[in-house]
């Protein structure tokens, strides 16, 4: 069974420029996590997604930040314009659904805004 | 005071010694604790779960939960240098039906040196 795959691995941007980052959940996963890991911290939840619709996004900083999950299955998180403590990594996790916590992670796209 | 404290460590130990590590957590509604492996550069990966208190073997690992002292453990035994990585703790409590949202701790960097 393919995990959860992420794209690009790393980006490097200079600040307010724009970034997306891409996600495949695991097949057959409704639920779409993505989170926050900023360096020696644990991941936290920026938005949760149950197949197309985003049903908890109270950590997002909506200001710059949006995501959308088309179709219910890739997910796409945008900064727009990118700060520099945006620098950190973004996880996407995914889970069979939102009752089932047993949530299986992504390898991350480490985001470094000079 | 966060909701879960753990000790960031970092701990360095010999090959094929017992390994302790641990949380602590204010929040009493938590039921769900989890523990997951993050190798560099990796996302992380479920290792155990487990409901309310208790412990639950699996080979080498070994979780405990104590929630009369809101205090959970994961032990390995006959670490192996394969076992190098940043241990994260993580809970959740049921809430709306759901136990989605998981409250991590910082992370224990373990080395497990031959």
């Amino acid at each position: 069974e393919a995990g959860v795959v992420q794209s690009p691995r790393y980006k490097i941007i200079e600040k307010k420029q724009p970034v997306a980052f891409w996600c495949n959940p695991i097949s057959g996963h409704n639920t779409l996590y993505w989170y926050l890991q900023n360096l020696g911290q644990g991941p936290e939840l920026l938005i949760r997604y149950e197949n197309e619709e985003a049903v908890d996004d109270s950590q997002l900083p909506k200001d710059r930040f949006s995501a959308e999950r088309l179709k219910g299955v890739d997910s796409t998180l945008k900064i727009q314009p990118a700060e520099l403590g945006d620098s950190a990594v973004y996880l996407c996790a995914s889970s069979v659904w939102a009752g089932n916590n047993e949530q299986f992670f992504g390898p991350g796209t480490r985001l470094t805004v000079l | 005071q966060k909701e879960v404290e753990q000790d960031p460590g970092p701990l360095s130990v010999p090959e094929g010694a017992i390994v302790s590590l641990n949380c602590t957590y204010s929040n009493s509604a938590f039921q769900y604790f989890m523990w997951y492996r993050q190798y560099s550069r990796k996302g992380p990966e479920l290792l155990m779960y487990t409901y309310s208190s208790g412990n639950k073997e699996d080979g080498r690992f070994t979780a405990q939960v104590d929630k009369s002292s809101k205090y959970i453990s994961l032990f390995i035994r006959d670490s192996q240098p394969s076992d190098s990585a940043t241990y994260l703790c993580a809970m959740s409590a049921l809430s709306g039906g759901s136990n989605y949202k998981l409250t991590f701790g910082k992370g224990t960097l373990l080395t497990v040196n031959p």
